[in-house]
């Protein structure tokens, strides 16, 4: 199983939106609305973003939204803010033996 | 509040075995799939394996399946992961996460993770 493509890195200048991509297949992105976000700073926990594709949890900024289109599926940050650099990573759920899989990660960088 | 707390991590040696422990806090693992994910130095997350609420099931990543198991004691609400035939490779930060409530494909607690390190 191979991780799911996202950007190496974006950048965006305070206030602006910027959009991270996560390419799979059929067998995971494609198939399912089981699309996860994760915002990770080093050395520390990463937190839980969006589910199940376009869902918030408490207490994260409305900010962020995910959306999914075939087999990409999108995190879009609006009017960015410093506090959200950081590595983002996708994860899906998978039919093929391992059931999750994640995204190889993106470094967003606030200009 | 949720806490998940990982230790056990250390440097072994390749073919080697070794357990981690993640202790829980303010929610019971009998109730919530956990899930152990992994990250090697400079790469991405990856998924591990989960063992299910009630414990009757257990997945793992090909990477791992055959060598690690994941298991818990619900009376030290404590989540294990048992590594053998430690390779290379298995170098990595281990994090367990909880299963978010109400659904089973994301992970919405996570701890702060162990260091493995595998080496001669």
């Amino acid at each position: 199983q191979s991780a799911l493509t996202q950007p190496a890195s974006v950048s965006g200048s305070p206030g602006q939106s910027i959009t991270i991509s996560c390419t799979g297949t059929s067998s995971d992105v494609g198939g399912y609305n089981y699309v996860s976000w994760y915002q990770h700073h080093p050395g520390k926990a990463p937190k839980l973003m969006i589910y199940e594709v376009t869902n918030r949890p408490s207490g994260v900024p409305d900010r962020f939204s995910g959306s999914k289109s075939g087999n990409t599926a999108s995190l879009t940050i609006s009017g960015l803010q410093a506090e959200d650099e950081a590595d983002y990573y996708c994860n899906s759920y998978t039919s093929n033996n391992t059931l999750y899989v994640f995204g190889t990660g993106t470094k967003v960088t606030v200009l | 509040q949720v806490q998940l707390v990982e230790s056990g991590g250390g440097v072994v040696q390749p073919g080697r075995s070794l357990r981690l422990s993640c202790a829980a806090s303010g929610f019971t693992v009998s109730s919530h799939g956990m899930h152990w994910v992994r990250q090697a130095p400079g790469k991405g997350l990856e998924w591990v394996g989960i063992i299910s609420f009630d414990g009757s099931n257990k997945y793992y990543a090909d990477s791992v399946r055959g060598r690690f198991t994941i298991s818990r004691d619900t009376s030290k609400n404590t989540l294990y992961l048992q590594m053998n035939s430690l390779r290379p490779e298995d170098t990595a930060v281990y994090y367990c996460a909880r299963e978010r409530p109400g659904g089973w494909s994301d992970f919405d607690y996570w701890g702060q993770g162990t260091l493995v390190t595998v080496s001669s």
